[in-house]
């Protein structure tokens, strides 16, 4: 079945350090592909999203590019900063055009990052 | 402010009783969903909605019903809680094209059963 595998945190990082945090998938067909953040204390946000292979999704600095050849959709952050610090989902959706979607998560990644 | 909103945000409850966690969204979307969060165990399915009137199970459903109401509400109930229901719990939403937006989640329902 479809399914996400994020990188174990958790990761600690400096300011201004780069960041990526590995995905891979698996999943039939095409699948639609999400990054989600979650602050301390909050619900999930949709950070930046890619529904096709080769695409780029960016958001606040945040990127991800699609990479079928690889089943990647790893998180890059040029230089990041203490209020990124956060618990990052990766997700899929199946993408087969059925009325009801169905994200499927990998277990989140921690960031904290140290001023 | 258009989301999801849930109710209440903290509950304590002792073991064996009983109570309904809310959730509502003013989006219109069709699909809801009902999700656990536990350390390392990330996001767990417990039951979910494709429309008004459907339910289905998801990963862990035991120890949980659910209620659509309506198109905008969606409710799990825990009949006689347990400790290991101690979690946080997220209501999430969907609309046609999930594929597209990915899902809108609430902040959160923090119960812990002693």
């Amino acid at each position: 079945g479809d399914s996400v595998t994020q990188m174990e945190g958790p990761v600690t990082l400096s300011e201004e350090a780069f960041l990526t945090i590995n995905c891979t998938y698996t999943a039939t067909g095409y699948p639609s592909l999400f990054w989600y953040v979650q602050y301390p204390g909050e619900g999930l946000q949709l950070l930046l999203k890619a529904t096709k292979a080769d695409d780029k999704g960016s958001n606040k600095g945040f990127e991800a590019t699609y990479r079928k050849e690889t089943t990647s959709f790893h998180l890059e952050k040029g230089s990041v900063q203490v209020s990124d610090s956060a618990v990052y989902f990766c997700a899929l959706d199946e993408n087969r055009g059925s009325t009801l979607g169905r994200l499927y998560f990998g277990r989140g990644t921690q960031l904290t990052v140290w001023p | 402010n258009a989301g999801v909103t849930q109710t209440p945000k903290f509950q304590v409850l002792k073991t064996g009783q009983s109570m309904t966690l809310q959730c509502a969204q003013d989006m219109n979307h069709n699909s809801m969903y009902w999700y656990r969060q536990d350390p390392g165990m990330g996001l767990r399915l417990i039951y979910y909605s494709a429309s008004e009137g459907t339910t289905d199970k998801g990963e862990v459903p035991n120890g949980y019903n659910v209620s659509r109401l309506n198109k905008r509400e969606f409710s799990l109930r825990l009949e006689s809680a347990a400790p290991s229901q101690t979690s946080v719990y997220f209501c999430a939403s969907g609309g046609q094209r999930v594929s597209n937006y990915g899902y809108t989640f609430g902040s959160g329902t923090r119960l812990t059963v002693v």
